[in-house]
């Protein structure tokens, strides 16, 4: 069965440094996402991609981070300053039709920023 | 920003019991997903609800959205150990990103 998958699956960086977290969606889908959970913290959502650009982002998605697909399977997430408050499991999700689209998730990547 | 609202936050009860959880907003969603996340993993999808009124079953797992779509509620026959976790109602609201409720720990006990 079709999954996505996330790497690193742990990122341990200290503060100021840049990260980039991986994610292979599920090949047939279109339609990508970021969420992020802080420990013990609802899954919010970052950013989705749709066609090369960013379709929405929430007021977490700032200036600090940016998403990019740089070939047909790779969908990137990039902390270009991180902060300790970044500290959290980041999950990546796609789907194949946007709206009432059912999202797939990956099993997440835990940054963690010392 | 519409709000997901979950209840009960915590539920331990013993195996073979029957249990719902709630799933509550004050707006309309074009749809609801129910998940089930285990510690340090992704949510897993359980079922999307479309239609108001909807009931869809899944084993001993029972769904239902609410007729004015603000609502949806899990059913769980006869609980089992296996069903422990961390269920999550989500969903598409009208001109919104996708958001997820809370969740509502379950703890089921052999």
């Amino acid at each position: 069965e079709p999954e996505v998958t996330q790497t690193p699956s742990h990122q341990v960086t200290q503060m100021g440094q840049e990260v980039i977290l991986r994610c292979v969606p599920i090949s047939n889908h279109l339609y990508f996402y970021w969420y992020r959970q802080i420990l013990g913290q609802k899954v919010e959502f970052l950013v989705s991609f749709y066609n090369n650009e960013i379709s929405e982002k929430s007021e977490i998605f700032d200036d600090q981070f940016s998403v990019e697909r740089p070939d047909g399977s790779n969908f990137t997430l990039k902390i270009r300053s991180t902060k300790l408050e970044d500290s959290a499991m980041y999950f990546c999700a796609s789907s194949s039709q946007k709206g009432r689209g059912e999202q797939y998730f990956g099993p997440g990547t835990r940054l963690t920023v010392t | 920003t519409q709000l997901l609202e979950q209840s009960p936050q915590f539920l331990s009860i013993q195996e073979g019991e029957n249990l719902t959880v709630y799933c509550n907003s004050s707006s309309v969603f074009s749809s609801l997903q129910w998940y089930r996340q285990e510690p340090g993993e992704g949510p897993v999808l359980l079922v999307t609800v479309v239609t108001g009124g909807e009931v869809k079953k899944l084993k001993r797992l029972t769904f239902q959205f609410g007729d004015a779509r603000k609502d949806s509620s899990l059913h769980i026959t006869a609980a089992q150990p296996g069903d422990t976790g961390l269920y999550l109602c989500a969903g598409w609201g009208y001109g919104q990103n996708f958001v997820f409720g809370p969740g509502t720990r379950l703890s089921v006990l052999p």
